[in-house]
C-alpha cells in the first residue's frame, strides 16, 4: 500500500492569509485527491489532482480558493487562499493504488 | 442523489461483546464500497474494499459484507483498541474515483 506524508501536520493562521499543504507519496500514482474534514463531520472531496492537467474541482470548491499543483507522480500541493475561520478543518491527501484509496495523516488547520 | 447512511451514530460495547455496524447506500452504479477506521487526530486507515454483492472480507476481528443496498462491518469479540470511528464510503461507477462518505459510527469498547 502507498505511504503518504503531509506537511505541515498542523498550523494556526490569521484570516486573510494563505497556506500551502504538501503531499508526498512513496510511489508513483496516477490519481491524487484532496479532501476536507470539517470539525465533527465526515470527509468531502475538494478536487482530483492529475499530473500534467488541470485539477478537477467538486461542486462548491473553486480554483481561486483552493489552487492545486501536481508537478509529478509523487507530489501535490493544495493552497487554502484568503482564509477565514470557516476554513478551519483537517485537509487530507489521498491516492488511488490498485483500486484502493489510501489517506495521508492530514493537516489540521485553525484560522483565527 | 447519491447517499451513504451509517448507523448507529455511536455504539458502546463491552470487551468481547460482538456487534455490527451498518452502511446503507444509494448510487446509480457501484464501483466499490470502502471501509476505513479513523482514530482521533489521524487520517482514515484503509480496512476493506468490496466490489460486488455477496462479497465478504475479513481482517482480524473485523468482517465486512456487501449486498446490493448495504454493507455490514461485523466486529467479533472486540477489544478496547478497536475503539475508533468507522467510516463507510462508496465509489460510483460513473465518477470512477470519487469517494462519497457516510458520517461514521463512533465505537467505544470498554474493558
Amino acid at each position: 500500500s502507498a505511504v503518504i506524508s503531509q506537511k505541515p501536520s498542523r498550523d494556526i493562521c490569521q484570516r486573510g492569509t494563505s497556506l500551502t499543504i504538501q503531499c508526498q507519496v512513496d510511489s508513483q500514482v496516477t490519481m491524487m485527491f484532496w479532501y476536507r474534514q470539517q470539525p465533527g463531520q465526515s470527509l468531502t472531496l475538494i478536487a482530483t489532482a492529475n499530473q500534467g492537467s488541470e485539477a478537477t474541482y467538486e461542486s462548491g470548491f473553486v480554483i481561486d480558493k483552493f489552487p492545486i499543483s501536481r508537478p509529478n507522480l509523487t507530489f501535490s500541493t493544495l493552497t487554502v487562499s484568503n482564509m477565514s475561520p470557516e476554513d478551519s478543518s483537517i485537509y487530507l491527501c489521498s491516492v488511488e493504488d490498485t483500486r484502493e484509496q489510501y489517506f495521508g495523516p492530514g493537516t489540521r488547520l485553525t484560522v483565527t | 442523489e447519491d447517499q451513504v447512511t451509517q448507523s448507529p451514530e455511536a455504539l458502546r460495547l463491552q470487551e468481547g461483546e460482538s456487534s455490527s455496524l451498518n452502511c446503507s447506500y444509494t448510487v446509480s452504479g457501484l464501483r466499490g464500497l470502502f471501509w476505513y477506521r479513523q482514530d482521533p487526530g489521524k487520517g482514515p486507515e484503509f480496512l476493506f474494499t468490496l466490489y460486488s454483492a455477496g462479497e465478504e472480507k475479513e481482517k482480524e476481528r473485523l468482517k465486512a459484507t456487501l449486498t446490493k443496498k448495504e454493507s455490514f462491518l461485523h466486529i467479533t469479540a472486540p477489544k478496547p483498541e478497536d475503539s475508533a470511528t468507522y467510516l463507510c464510503a462508496v465509489q460510483e461507477a460513473k465518477s470512477s474515483y470519487k469517494l462519497i462518505f457516510g458520517s461514521g459510527t463512533r465505537l467505544l469498547v470498554r474493558p
